[in-house]
């Protein structure tokens, strides 16, 4: 049982350059999310997804764009890297039930230079 | 806006003493809240969930208490090793930020040393 997997674990960009971050979960949840983690400032959250076709944004969705075609897969797409989205990014999934915890992925740390 | 506030930031213990981590959350109007660990270059790991209407959860050595009223759910590590010296991190699921997400505070790094 692989759970949530993430990646690249890590990536270093130029400014104005493009990447996609993978996730994907193989633990049938329907809810998605991504995360930043900076340095003394806790997690924050980019988006996230109620199921298949289905997203909306957190707090922080600028410079960002998601999709979710498939329950397994929410990939984070970057478009013109800046400097202050250089931070590790997690991939968290969980069931439909507020019961349940959140499931993590070991994150990308991700370098815009 | 939920604030979650996780005080200290950072915090030392010798080995066998028990560990006493709090949170504090600025609405009680909540889902459940979460206790997670994180360790360096690691994603989180959920230790504890809390539903709304349950006063505490163990797990082994971990106990977590909720008291909604005051806004707050204390983490107890019994008989603290090595092994527990981590970054823990409180989260709430309630109605002001959305009843799908969690907000987080910003973690108490622990050091148990031997």
């Amino acid at each position: 049982n692989a759970g949530v997997t993430q990646t690249p674990k890590f990536r270093i960009l130029k400014i104005g350059q493009s990447m996609t971050l993978q996730c994907t979960q193989d633990m049938n949840h329907n809810y998605m999310y991504w995360y930043r983690q900076d340095p003394g400032m806790g997690l924050k959250l980019i988006y996230y997804s109620v199921g298949a076709g289905i997203t909306d944004k957190g707090e922080v969705p600028n410079g960002y764009n998601v999709s979710r075609s498939t329950t397994e897969d929410f990939p984070l797409r970057l478009e013109l890297a800046a400097p202050s989205q250089t931070s590790v990014y997690f991939c968290a999934s969980s069931y439909a039930d507020r019961g349940r915890p959140l499931h993590f992925g070991n994150g990308t740390r991700l370098t815009v230079t | 806006k939920q604030e979650v506030t996780q005080i200290p930031a950072a915090l030392s213990v010798p080995e066998g003493e028990n560990l006493v981590l709090n949170c504090s959350f600025t609405d009680s109007a909540i889902y459940n809240l979460q206790w997670f660990r994180q360790d360096p270059g690691k994603g989180l790991t959920s230790l504890l969930l809390i539903q709304s209407s349950q006063r505490e959860q163990t797990s082994g050595r971990l106990n977590a208490s909720l008291d909604k009223s005051s806004g707050r759910s204390t983490l107890y590590i019994a008989a603290s090793q090595p092994g527990d010296s981590a970054t823990y991190l409180c989260a709430v699921m309630g109605v002001l930020y959305g009843n799908n997400r969690l907000a987080f505070g910003k973690g108490n790094q622990v050091v148990v040393i031997p």
